[in-house]
């Protein structure tokens, strides 16, 4: 059975901050997603990988196969970066995700 | 163009009785997900279908709970008898064959 850990379960930053969220799975991946979900339920896809690193604004998303673990980085910080982000893996050639419990990530002005 | 849609946006129901959700996926697109949030808790996997094959009920967690997808397109999942801890935010999700997912605004459903 696939399990997906997250870390930290919460965190909090001034702005400008330098943020990392990182996400580990027990199963190879067919694709890991990183999911932002704003305080009233909405659920934004960031980003899908299955290796390397992509890149959107000042969001990054990496990814180690063999060391089964991604990482979620925020530049810059902003306050409206403030929200629960989840990381879900899609392993063994299905893509049906496994989600983790979500970062909460709480950013000050 | 138009994203995701799901209807009702909330819903409140005895238990016992039967609820039907919808989901309008995106156009086009061949994949449609359907997952469940409870309050405090992770997303969990309820059912998948891509194009005209046979859905993943995998994650349907009694058979109080179906879902059809019509023409490839709409989706209704089915509550029968529901309970107390049937309440939830019901997202769906579609995407164009495996790519990324786009979720829909979710049904809150409480079962008094």
């Amino acid at each position: 059975k696939n399990e997906v850990e997250q870390s930290p379960q919460n965190l909090t930053a001034q702005e400008g901050e330098f943020i990392t969220i990182n996400c580990s799975y027990s199963v190879g991946i067919s694709a890991l997603h990183w999911l932002q979900q704003h305080p009233g339920g909405g659920i934004v896809s960031l980003f899908m990988l299955s290796s390397g690193k992509k890149k959107h604004g000042r969001l990054i998303a990496t990814i180690n196969i063999q060391e089964k673990h991604s990482s979620l980085h925020i530049t810059a910080s902003h306050p409206r970066d403030s929200a629960v982000y989840i990381c879900a893996d899609a392993s063994g050639g299905s893509y049906i995700p496994t989600f983790g419990r979500g970062t909460s990530l709480i950013v000050h002005p | 163009g138009a994203g995701v849609s799901q209807s009702p946006s909330n819903k409140v129901t005895e238990k016992g009785k039967d609820v039907e959700l919808r989901c309008d996926p995106i156009s086009g697109h061949t994949a449609l997900y359907w997952y469940r949030q409870s309050l405090g808790q992770g997303l969990e996997f309820l059912i998948y279908f891509q194009g005209n094959s046979a859905p993943d009920k995998s994650g349907l967690p009694s058979d109080r709970f179906s879902a059809e997808r019509t023409g490839g397109s709409v989706s209704t999942l089915t509550i029968q008898r529901t309970q107390q801890e049937d309440s939830a935010v019901y997202l769906c999700a579609s995407s164009l064959y495996t790519d990324t997912q786009y979720f829909g605004p979710g049904t809150r459903l409480t079962v008094l």
